[in-house]
């Protein structure tokens, strides 16, 4: 059965305190790899797209990288700002043409001042 | 500011009303999704249209009824809706190989 675990549930971190959110997957053909931020009670919003194992992707303070069972989205020196829910999501080869996405349960992070 | 917009922002429905939440995109994408978000889980698939075909989650209630007008617009007409279907609905839109953009959300609550 396809599965996506992100781990830890929640994360708590003192400002400049880096550290790095998982995402592990167990599937039969992955198509691609997908990082969201979502901040309480709005839309998910698009990070990164990861193909293929060994690629990386940055922005800012973020960087996500690929092997073949999991992805890391590595949070360097974070801001209070970088407070919200990281939802991965991956793209399965049997879902057909469109990207029909399934989503981790997310990674809560908390930045303290 | 996200490019795709969802209408209305909050609903408030009882069992017995038919409302409709909206959506709209206006980046050329040829497909289009509703998700259904509980209040910390993930979002599920509901609908998706890719060029105005619609590939259904089997899982989802007749109660929940997509429309497609063109490849813009995405309407999800609700009908005797259950408390238990109090949640945040998502649009999102992408290009077929492409990444999903989402809408901002329609918070719905059931009486």
């Amino acid at each position: 059965e396809d599965q996506v675990t992100q781990s830890p549930e929640a994360l708590r971190l003192q400002e400049g305190e880096s550290s790095s959110l998982n995402c592990s997957y167990t599937v039969s053909g992955l198509r691609g790899l997908f990082w969201y931020r979502q901040d309480p009670g709005k839309g998910p919003e698009f990070l990164f797209t990861l193909y293929s194992a060994g690629e990386e992707k940055e922005k800012e303070r973020l960087k996500a990288t690929l092997t073949k069972k999991e992805s890391f989205l590595h949070i360097t020196a974070p801001k209070p700002e970088d407070s919200a829910t990281y939802l991965c999501a991956v793209h399965l080869l049997s879902s057909g043409s469109a990207r029909q996405l399934t989503f981790g349960s997310g990674t809560q992070l908390t930045v303290l001042p | 500011d996200t490019e795709v917009t969802q209408t209305p922002k909050h609903l408030v429905m009882g069992m017995t009303n038919k409302k409709s939440l909206k959506c709209e995109q206006h980046m050329g994408h040829r497909a289009m999704y509703w998700y259904k978000q509980k209040a910390k889980k993930p979002p599920e698939l509901m609908f998706v249209y890719s060029y105005e075909k619609l590939s259904i989650n089997e899982s989802v209630p007749s109660r929940f009824s997509p429309e497609c007008p063109n490849s813009s617009l995405l309407n999800l007409h609700l009908h005797a809706l259950q408390p238990e279907d109090s949640a945040l609905y998502l649009c999102a839109s992408s290009k077929l190989t492409g990444e999903l953009f989402f809408g901002e959300g329609s918070r719905l609550t059931v009486l």
